[in-house]
């Protein structure tokens, strides 16, 4: 149980494109999903908190223009990286729990998205 | 400033033995602490949680200790197998309450 599934799980594209990234909870339903940058050999860092039928909260730092998030249900959030630049390439991931936010449950991961822009 | 500190080389041990990960911590008051594998290109999967008032946790071959006073948790995988390779990572909630941080991340090699 506690599936999250991500997709595309790889992109290629050219700079300029706008790219988006899906996150769904298979099994469960989720009011609150995370948005993760990683890059390589580094820790996940946390870019924003999508919340069901709100706005995201956005980390200090993290441009919402730039990262656009939709959670339009419960079993889904997009993460849109507008107007890619090369400086986007990046590991991209999702978590969730059927629990909520809170840290004393733990979260379920998609497999993540490698955007790499020419 | 706040930090999660794992160790960033990475761990070779042989098979069999016992490997034993760091995570150290500053600036934070954890009620909970949990740790997370994370294979090359795949998302982190969670493995164990363990509370403040919890000294120790197991799992199968795992073992999780926390020490709030040393400010640091131990993670132990025993009678290791080359498929225990990956990076392990350690995560925390901060300060207000809701919200994980992890650490950097341990890579550990199991050698046949």
């Amino acid at each position: 149980g506690a599936v999250v599934s991500q997709h595309p799980s790889r992109v290629i594209c050219k700079s300029g494109t706008s790219v988006k990234i899906e996150c769904r909870s298979l099994d469960f339903q989720a009011t609150t999903m995370f948005w993760y940058r990683q890059f390589p050999k580094k820790s996940l860092m946390l870019m924003a908190t999508s919340n069901e039928g709100s706005k995201a909260t956005y980390e200090q730092g993290v441009e919402k223009d730039k990262f656009l998030i939709n959670h339009a249900s419960l079993t889904l959030s997009t993460l849109t990286v507008t107007s890619a630049h090369p400086e986007d390439s990046s590991f991209y991931i999702c978590s969730a729990s059927p629990s909520g936010q809170y840290s004393n449950q733990p979260q379920h991961f998609g497999d993540g998205t490698r955007l790499s822009i020419l | 400033s706040q930090k999660i500190e794992q160790n960033s080389e990475a761990l070779n041990i042989q098979e069999g033995k016992t490997a034993t990960l760091t995570c150290n911590y500053t600036n934070y008051s954890p009620a909970y602490l949990q740790w997370y594998r994370q294979d090359p290109g795949r998302g982190p999967v969670f493995l164990l949680l363990i509370r403040e008032n919890e000294k120790e946790k197991r799992k199968e071959r795992l073992k999780v200790t926390f020490d709030t006073t040393l400010k640091q948790s131990l993670f132990h995988i025993t009678a290791s197998q080359p498929a225990d390779s990956a990076t392990y990572l350690c995560a925390l909630n901060n300060n207000a309450g809701n919200m994980l941080t992890f650490g950097g991340g341990t890579r550990l090699m199991v050698k046949p």
